[in-house]
């Protein structure tokens, strides 16, 4: 199985402030690499897909990047609705696998 | 609009057996690949298993090989999840998510039921 890491496991940050989540698997996979944001209590819900492609209703202020191994999730400004936990995913091989899950908190 | 609900959960004790069901509103079921992800108390998310938008094609994780079965009813626009010989270690929440793809399946996960909890316990 592709196994995902990512880091930092949590993170505390203001609003307004850049935030950048990494991801990186354990093998190439392209660009099937693709971001979730999970508030408590609620399902996951995609962000990013393919690397870099916002998915429809995503504000402008997420953005992805990366290919092959190391992939990251950029956050320009953040905002007090962005403060939950981030998932990374790759879909080039199954099984589908998550990274273990960063948690962005408020400073 | 789109909505997956899912049902069926609830306290099971290890060894038996729960299905699991996914209704499909707002879409054609048949036009999607359509995955089940579980997430234990506290932890991270799992794929469990993955079906092709016609049912042909179907991946399982290794934990649930065997035990679990996913099936689909287009006619019904409704996902299954059969768990049999439940264990302690499948306690968690399932999602229905569907995929992106038209056709096998894409990884990419653009909406998500609610979410049903299932309890393995003596």
């Amino acid at each position: 199985d592709i196994q995902m890491t990512q880091s930092p496991s949590s993170l505390s940050a203001s609003v307004g402030d850049r935030v950048t989540i990494t991801c990186r698997a354990s093998q190439t996979i392209s660009t099937y690499l693709n971001w979730y944001q999970q508030k408590v209590g609620k399902a996951p819900k995609l962000l990013i897909y393919a690397a870099s492609t916002l998915q429809s209703g995503v504000p402008s202020r997420f953005s992805g990047s990366g290919s092959g191994t190391d992939f990251s999730l950029t956050i320009s400004s953040l905002q007090p609705e962005d403060f939950a936990t981030y998932y990374c995913q790759q879909s080039y091989r199954a099984p589908i696998t998550f990274g273990q899950g960063t948690r962005l908190e408020i400073k | 609009q789109v909505q997956l609900v899912e049902s069926g959960g609830g306290v099971v004790q290890p060894g038996r057996s729960l299905r699991l069901t996914c209704a499909a509103a707002g879409f054609t079921l048949s036009s999607n690949a359509m995955h089940w992800v579980r997430q234990a108390p506290g932890k991270g998310l799992e794929c469990v298993a993955v079906i092709s938008n016609d049912g042909n094609n179907i991946f399982y994780a290794d934990s649930v090989k065997g035990r679990f079965d996913i099936s689909r009813d287009n006619s019904k626009n409704t996902l299954y999840l059969q768990m049999n010989s439940l264990r302690a270690e499948d306690t968690a929440v399932y999602y229905c998510a569907r995929d992106l793809s038209s056709d096998v399946w894409s990884g990419y996960m653009d909406y998500w039921g609610q979410g049903v909890l299932v309890t393995v316990s003596s």
